[in-house]
């Protein structure tokens, strides 16, 4: 079945820091591939998304590149901030049906 | 627009009581989903709702959880004889059917309701 696998957290980081979350993924297909953000008392959103292999997806100087032949979606930024503190949860949809598989969430902390 | 809104926002309740919990999603959306967050945990599936197709009940952990979605709009998911491992935030999202555009597909995102904490005693 299809499966998301994240770093385990929790990540801790200064501000300005480059951050990576690695995000590796097991589906049939060609599924869609998609990084969602929890901040502290509110629901989940979508930071960015990923449709096709090489494909970049980019929000908030945040970026993930659809890396097909290592089966990955890495999030990255070069320069986190304190306001950056939030989970994020690596995500897919395949082809073939039309349920979303998320990971376990990577807890990111950025102290100031 | 309006967004996914799920009611109540809280819950408490004894063990062995019934709740219901509900989702408005965003108009228009026929794809529905159900998941649970317990505690520092991930996203678990519950159900999923698509259209008028049957829904996809795989994650139902028990049969005293079931949902229903009446006329492709709001829907309930409902918890018999709530246990205190029932106690978690769920959280209702909604999307899009798949878009196709030239051969290739685009893959909507969800949107997510801000979530039922439910507390069982």
């Amino acid at each position: 079945g299809n499966s998301v696998t994240q770093m385990e957290g929790p990540v801790t980081l200064s501000e300005e820091a480059f951050l990576t979350i690695n995000c590796t993924y097991t589906a049939t297909g060609y599924p869609s591939l998609f990084w969602y953000v929890q901040y502290p008392g509110e629901g989940l959103q979508l930071l960015l998304k990923a449709t096709k292999a090489d494909d970049k997806g980019s929000n908030k100087g945040f970026e993930a590149t659809y890396r097909k032949e290592t089966t990955s979606f890495h999030l990255e930024k070069g320069s986190v901030q304190v306001s950056d503190s939030a989970v994020y949860f690596c995500a897919l949809r395949d082809n073939y049906g039309q349920n979303f598989v998320f990971g376990p969430g990577t807890r990111l902390s950025v102290l100031p | 627009g309006a967004g996914v809104s799920q009611s109540p926002s809280n819950k408490v309740t004894e063990k062995g009581k019934d709740v219901e919990l509900r989702c408005d999603p965003i108009s228009g959306h026929t794809a529905l989903y159900w998941y649970r967050q317990s505690l520092g945990q991930g996203l678990e599936f519950l159900i999923y709702f698509q259209g008028n197709s049957a829904p996809d009940k795989s994650g139902l952990p028990s049969d005293r959880f079931s949902a229903e979605r009446t006329g492709g709009s709001v829907s309930t998911l409902t918890i018999q004889r709530t246990q205190q491992e029932d106690s978690a935030v769920y959280l209702c999202a909604s999307s899009l059917n798949i878009a196709w555009a030239g051969g290739n597909s685009t893959y909507n995102e969800q949107f997510f309701g801000p979530g039922t904490r439910l507390t069982v005693l």
